[in-house]
């Protein structure tokens, strides 16, 4: 089974410009979650969908962050424009339906932002 | 706010020793709790997680974890590391009730030397 799959695996930028994040996640998942890990700290949420709604998105810098889940399945996060603070590893994760005893959160690998 | 405590920033093991990583939290009504490793260069992966019962958990590759309720406590242990438990660890709590949000730890680095 194909786990949660996110790309690009890197991306370098200059500051102001824009950058888009991709995220698939596991087939059947309704629940889908971006995170952002700056650098020697643990994930912090960004936003979660339950299908196509994004029911907490209050981490969201909505000043310059946007997602969008159409259709309920893939992901994109974007910045626009980028600002040096955004340096950090994107994280997408999913789980059918919340987290319970009988589910978790599968993680990809996720993308790594350095702005210059 | 939530918020997950991770006391150690770095350990350094030998092989064969003993570990236990400690986590604390600050909520006190009913929270679920996991911990999490990222081995180099792979995604986070689940170790094992408490949701209710015993507050004793196994989970994969010979790892536990205790809840302890009155101290807020949630660390992870093994009896014997091995070289290959060279991660990262994260501690993460999700409450109160079940909203599917993950607040992490600031993470422990475990190198074992072999």
């Amino acid at each position: 089974e194909a786990g949660v799959v996110q790309s690009p695996r890197y991306k370098i930028i200059e500051k102001k410009q824009p950058v888009a994040f991709w995220c698939n996640p596991i087939s059947g998942h309704n629940t889908l979650y971006w995170y952002r890990q700056n650098l020697g700290q643990g994930p912090e949420l960004l936003i979660r969908y339950e299908n196509e709604e994004a029911v907490d998105d209050s981490q969201l810098p909505k000043d310059r962050f946007s997602a969008e889940r159409l259709k309920g399945v893939d992901s994109t996060l974007k910045i626009q424009p980028a600002e040096l603070g955004d340096s950090a590893v994107y994280l997408c994760a999913s789980s059918s339906p919340l987290l319970s005893r009988n589910t978790e959160a599968f993680f990809g690998q996720g993308t790594r932002l350095t702005v210059v | 706010a939530q918020s997950v405590s991770q006391h150690n920033h770095h350990v350094i093991l030998s092989e064969a020793a003993s570990l236990e990583l400690g986590c604390n939290y600050s909520y006190g009504g009913t929270v679920n709790l996991f911990w999490y490793v990222q081995y180099p260069g792979q995604h986070l992966q689940l170790l094992l997680k408490y949701f209710s019962g015993d507050p004793l958990v196994k989970g994969i590759k010979g790892f536990e974890a205790e809840f302890i309720k009155s101290k807020f406590s949630f660390n992870l242990r093994k009896p014997s590391v091995q070289w290959s438990d060279t991660a990262e660890y994260f501690c993460a709590v999700n409450g109160p009730g079940n909203t599917g949000k993950l607040i992490f730890g600031q993470g422990t680095t475990l190198q074992v030397k072999p």
